[in-house]
């Protein structure tokens, strides 16, 4: 049961670098998110993509793009890492917007 | 932003003693999801309530969604502990929204 899968689990970055996570769900849902979960602020959503072909912004989603890349695939991209991006991020799945959604197991992500 | 207030932050509690926590809004919501999540992963669902006053149990879990469609609750009856970790609210208002997440209780249990 792989569910939704992102990589990498871990990483540090340098102020300025830049990097994508990968996102991919097996269980043909239509929705995909990304959040970030940052200690005392909950889970708050960066980015999502309601359908194969569109993207939205959420609650946080300055200094990130987006890429739905096909129905399994979501990419999230930080052009020039700062450290205000230290966090959990969790890519997240759901049959659509506005149904139950399924987490991945998250990405720590340091930027020193 | 659209907030929901989960309470208590945290709890410290002796093994076998039941727990509860809830969330509330300013705002109506059609659907209230319960997540646990365990240190080191992602939230996992626990309960998903979609009716107000409905009241659904998975195993020593137990939630309601309030009458009022404006809060939900969380019980767990004889902690144990494996159930340490945070516990998650979420909240959605309509059928197009996205999912609004509480900020947390963190649950300790001690042997």
């Amino acid at each position: 049961n792989a569910g939704v899968t992102q990589t990498p689990k871990f990483q540090v970055l340098k102020t300025g670098q830049s990097m994508t996570l990968q996102c991919a769900q097996d269980m043909n849902h239509n929705s995909m998110y990304w959040y970030r979960q940052d200690p005392g602020m909950g889970l708050r959503l960066i980015y999502y993509s309601a359908s194969e072909g569109t993207t939205d912004k959420g609650e946080v989603p300055n200094g990130y793009n987006v890429s739905r890349l096909n129905k399994r695939e979501f990419s999230l991209r930080l052009e020039s890492a700062a450290p205000s991006q230290t966090s959990v991020y969790f890519c997240a799945s759901s049959d659509r917007v506005g149904n139950t959604i399924y987490f991945g197991e998250g990405s720590w992500l340091t930027v020193v | 932003g659209q907030q929901l207030n989960q309470s208590p932050q945290s709890m410290f509690i002796q093994e076998g003693e039941d727990v509860s926590m809830n969330c509330t809004s300013s705002s109506i919501f059609n659907t209230w999801l319960w997540y646990k999540q365990d240190p080191g992963e992602g939230p996992v669902l626990l309960i998903a309530l979609y009716k107000a006053g409905e009241l659904t149990s998975n195993g020593r879990l137990t939630a309601q969604f309030g009458i009022t469609r404006k809060d939900s609750f969380l019980n767990i009856s004889a902690s144990i502990p494996s159930d340490v970790g945070i516990y998650f609210c979420a909240g959605l208002k309509g059928s197009q929204g996205n999912l609004i997440f509480g900020k947390g209780t963190k649950l300790s249990v001690k042997p």
